[in-house]
């Protein structure tokens, strides 16, 4: 069964720290992996997108890694802002036919003073 | 923003209401998704449509009728819901169907009272 596992499922660390975020997949074939932020009352918005060829992706502050391996992803936040405070959401596609993606439930940051 | 829109963004109904929810897109794209998210649970896919077809449909109740007059209007009619249908509702778009970069609206909060 094609499921997305996040962890943990919800952080609270301190303004300047930095975090990471987890992301397990049993995903068959695979064809991309994306994080998402999702801001409280808004939609979510891309921050990331790998294949399988890709180990490292970067985006400001943040950063993906994968691992199609161990099927493993994780999400680096680097000097966290007040703004990182959201939920992050993994996301994989599966290469068949339809939309085949695989939503996980998301880990709830908040970035406190 | 996103380039997608959705109204309402707040909409309280009783059980024998009718109502609707509206979604456009300004990104040229062909394909467009209705999505429901309960708290603690993944995004939910509803409905899909590539070139105003409906492509997928995942086991939705009937109460819940969806409308696609054109690639860049995307309507979710409501009737008879029930309290446990209350969640975020979110449309999102597409170039195409299939692995895609989805982009989101803002979603619509509903409340069924």
């Amino acid at each position: 069964k094609n499921q997305v596992e996040q962890s943990p499922q919800s952080l609270i660390i301190l303004e300047g720290k930095n975090c990471t975020l987890q992301c397990n997949y049993t995903v068959s074939p695979f064809s991309n992996l994306r994080w998402y932020k999702q801001d409280t009352g808004r939609g979510p918005v891309s921050l990331t997108i790998m294949t399988f060829s890709e180990n490292t992706k970067s985006n400001g502050r943040y950063t993906a890694t994968l691992d199609a391996d161990t099927k493993q992803s994780s999400l680096h936040i680097t000097a966290s802002q007040l703004s990182d405070s959201a939920s992050y959401i993994c996301v994989v596609s599966a290469a068949q036919a339809g939309t085949a993606l695989i939503f996980g439930k998301g880990t709830t940051l908040s970035v406190s003073s | 923003e996103t380039g997608v829109t959705q109204t309402p963004r707040h909409l309280v109904m009783g059980m024998t209401n009718k109502k609707s929810l509206k979604c456009e897109q300004h990104l040229g794209h062909n394909a467009m998704y209705w999505y429901k998210q309960s708290a603690k649970k993944p995004l939910e896919l509803m409905f899909v449509y590539n070139f105003k077809e409906q492509t997928e449909n995942n086991s939705v109740p009937s109460r819940f009728s969806p409308e696609c007059p054109n690639s860049s209007h995307l309507f979710l009619h409501l009737h008879t819901l029930q309290p446990e249908d209350s969640a975020l509702y979110l449309c999102a778009s597409s170039h195409g169907q299939g692995g895609y970069e989805q982009y989101f609206g803002p979603g619509t909060r509903l409340t069924v009272t």
